[in-house]
């Protein structure tokens, strides 16, 4: 089974300063999918990549798939505490990117302080 | 907006009590729908495959007999704690992909389990 490994596992960050999270698998990855939870809520869908070498921005945050397909990194800029929360990274389980069967990462929390 | 919908938010019951939980895609039909565990501080836990029109698909280690699973509508997907005890207290969290392959899975907001 596909096993996703992410790092840090926590994070606290001054507001204003960049951050990066990883998340590393120990297979070829055929869909990336990174979401933000709030503790004790669903989670939001962030972005996705399925190309090697493959890179998505949206507002201040930025996620890139390296060539092997096998780490992903999101990387905010300027953090502010809206950023604060868990970030999981979570893959299909099956090859072919069928987008069933999600498995995931165990977070990053996030804490940015004022 | 919700895409989808997961009902109720919070759950308090004594134990003993059979749950349901209800997960509605909103604009979309799923006929494939996926429920989630999730342990304080921990990622989550696929527990099982709701299919529509057909038996549901559980992971290994879930008991099918307590967490019993219907999909009966293209748009509806339950999951049914019975017969509840403290240790199935957590937080349940349902998705359903939105589209074809390589569309990202939306989720509910999640139900937030607590047994006396």
């Amino acid at each position: 089974s596909q096993e996703l490994e992410q790092s840090p596992q926590s994070l606290i960050v001054q507001e204003g300063k960049n951050l990066t999270i990883n998340c590393t698998s120990s297979k070829t990855l055929y869909g990336l999918y990174w979401y933000k939870q709030k503790y004790g809520e669903g989670l939001i869908f962030l972005m996705m990549l399925q190309k090697g070498g493959e890179e998505k921005s949206h507002e201040k945050i930025t996620a890139k798939l390296d060539e092997k397909k096998q780490q992903s990194s999101l990387h905010i800029t300027a953090s502010q505490p809206s950023h604060a929360g868990i970030y999981l990274c979570g893959a299909d389980a099956n090859s072919g990117g069928s987008n069933y069967k999600l498995t995931f990462g165990k977070g990053t929390l996030l804490t940015v302080n004022p | 907006g919700a895409v989808v919908s997961q009902h109720p938010s919070r759950v308090i019951c004594k134990s003993g009590t059979s749950v349901k939980i209800e997960c509605r895609s909103l604009d979309f039909q799923a006929t494939t729908m996926f429920w989630y565990r999730q342990f304080p501080k921990q990622s989550l836990m696929l527990m099982a495959t709701s299919n529509e029109g057909s038996k549901a698909t559980y992971e290994q280690g879930v008991e099918k007999d307590k967490f019993l699973i219907n999909h009966a509508s293209l748009t509806l997907s339950t999951l049914t704690v019975t017969s509840a005890h403290p240790e199935d207290s957590s937080f349940y969290i349902c998705s359903a992909p939105q589209g074809g392959p390589g569309q990202p899975q939306h989720f509910g907001d999640g139900t937030r389990l607590s047994i006396l």
